[in-house]
């Protein structure tokens, strides 16, 4: 079946440093999404791209489409102690009117204050 | 927030016996998803529906059944828990008009079969 690849798995930064992951995959996907997991909830959608070479920010959050569609990238500039979660790409596949979502495995971001 | 709500929030339970984990949603949404989420595995698809009465499998539905009488409610079950199947449970639901994808999950049910 379709895999994402997510990397790294985890990172320990400091306060204030921004953050860099990444999301590959061996399929195209048109619609790629991020989504963040806070510890004990459920995941929380952060950006979603419908177009390849797409840059789209949400405040800190900076995510790119990738040109070939077969990747994915999440920035956080200046980290914060709130930023401490699970970060998972997703890409969207279809079949007749039904989306499925295939997650990657997560990156475990920890901040140090 | 979206209005989903998962019962139970925890459950311990014994090899063998048969676990209903329940989905409720005040969206109105047509769409509804369970995932397990297991260490290394991100969140993985069981079964997923898009309509009332309408149910289809997803990429690990062996050993759970899905039922959706209402478009509130999406249950799973699992007909005789085994170890494999201690995860946390999420239920998501989406709405194709709010953009392709936009899934939005519920709070999990933690599952343990001893």
């Amino acid at each position: 079946g379709q895999q994402l690849n997510q990397s790294p798995q985890s990172m320990f930064i400091q306060e204030g440093e921004d953050v860099s992951m990444n999301c590959t995959s061996s399929s195209i996907f048109n619609t790629w999404l991020w989504y963040k997991q806070d510890p004990g909830e459920g995941p929380v959608l952060l950006i979603a791209l419908y177009k390849a070479g797409e840059l789209t920010s949400n405040g800190r959050l900076t995510a790119q489409f990738g040109i070939t569609r077969k990747d994915s990238f999440l920035n956080i500039s200046a980290s914060i102690p709130s930023d401490v979660g699970i970060y998972f790409c997703a890409g969207l596949t279809t079949s007749g009117n039904t989306g499925k979502l295939i997650f990657g495995q997560g990156t475990t971001l920890q901040v140090k204050p | 927030d979206a209005g989903i709500t998962q019962s139970p929030r925890h459950k311990v339970t014994e090899t063998g016996t048969p676990v209903t984990l329940r989905c409720h949603q005040t969206e109105n949404h047509r769409y509804m998803y369970w995932y397990r989420q297991d260490p290394g595995h991100g969140l993985r698809l069981i079964h997923y529906s898009y309509g009332v009465k309408d149910t289809d499998k997803g990429e690990v539905s062996d050993g759970y059944s899905v039922s959706r009488s209402k478009t509130e409610d999406f249950l799973l079950t699992l007909e005789s828990a085994t170890s494999s199947q201690t995860s946390v449970y999420f239920c998501a639901i989406s709405d194709p008009g709010r953009g392709p994808g936009t899934q939005y999950f519920g709070p999990g049910t933690r599952l343990t079969v001893l």
